[in-house]
């Protein structure tokens, strides 16, 4: 089945420096590619997500680049503010295992993104 | 508030009881998805619904747990013979249908067994 190595498990970064996140996955065939934001005690909260057809995808501060060559994709946070603080998750959808299409994600162990004001 | 919501919020229960948890999706959303999440992890996949259907069940759902979702609309989880290790946060998601691919999570349940 799918694996996804997420990097790094903490990160802090002064508030307006950038953040970047790495994740990587083992099924060539993954395609598709989803970043969740948890807030303490909330529920996961799709931020940005990019699909293997895409090698890069901006939402205002947020933006998303996948390498399908080295399995790899990455969250990039530019301007931080102290709102951005939470554990970011990334997550993939494996290769389609039937016709009914399950997609099911697989995350990272996630990060915990910490903005120092 | 139209996205997914879960009942209840926080259960407490000794080893060895049963619980049920509940979970309304996004309307008209087909797909349902649960997932359980443990401190410091990522969510783990349990099992999913196209409509009323159960089409996948991971392997880390064991015999104890079973779910519906009788009417292709909420879906219930349930645990029985509880056990210390089945604490975790049980999140269900939604999503329109097969392609359309983003997940929309609920607030979770979170579990403690004692």
């Amino acid at each position: 089945g799918e694996n996804v190595e997420q990097h790094p498990s903490t990160l802090s970064v002064q508030e307006g420096d950038s953040a970047v996140i790495k994740c990587t996955y083992s099924d060539s065939a993954s395609n598709y590619f989803p970043w969740y934001k948890q807030e303490l005690g909330k529920r996961p909260q799709l931020i940005i997500d990019i699909r293997s057809n895409v090698g890069e995808k901006k939402d205002q501060r947020i933006a998303v680049t996948l390498n399908k060559t080295a399995k790899h994709f990455s969250l990039h946070i530019t301007e931080t503010q102290p709102e951005d603080s939470a554990v970011y998750f990334c997550a993939a959808i494996p290769a389609v295992e039937s016709n009914f299409g399950n997609e099911k994600l697989t995350f990272g162990t996630g990060t915990r993104l910490t903005i120092i004001p | 508030d139209t996205g997914v919501s879960q009942n209840p919020r926080h259960k407490i229960t000794k080893r060895g009881q049963n619980v049920t948890f509940r979970c309304d999706p996004i309307s008209e959303h087909n797909r349902l998805y649960w997932y359980r999440q443990t401190l410091g992890q990522g969510p783990e996949f349990l099992t999913y619904f196209q409509n009323e259907a159960q089409l996948e069940k991971s392997r880390l759902l064991s015999d104890r747990f079973s779910a519906e979702r009788p009417k292709g609309s909420f879906s219930t989880l349930e645990i029985q013979r509880t056990e210390q290790g089945d604490s975790a946060m049980y999140l269900c998601a939604s999503s329109w249908d097969r392609y359309s691919y983003e997940q929309y999570f609920g607030p979770g349940t979170r579990l403690t067994v004692t």
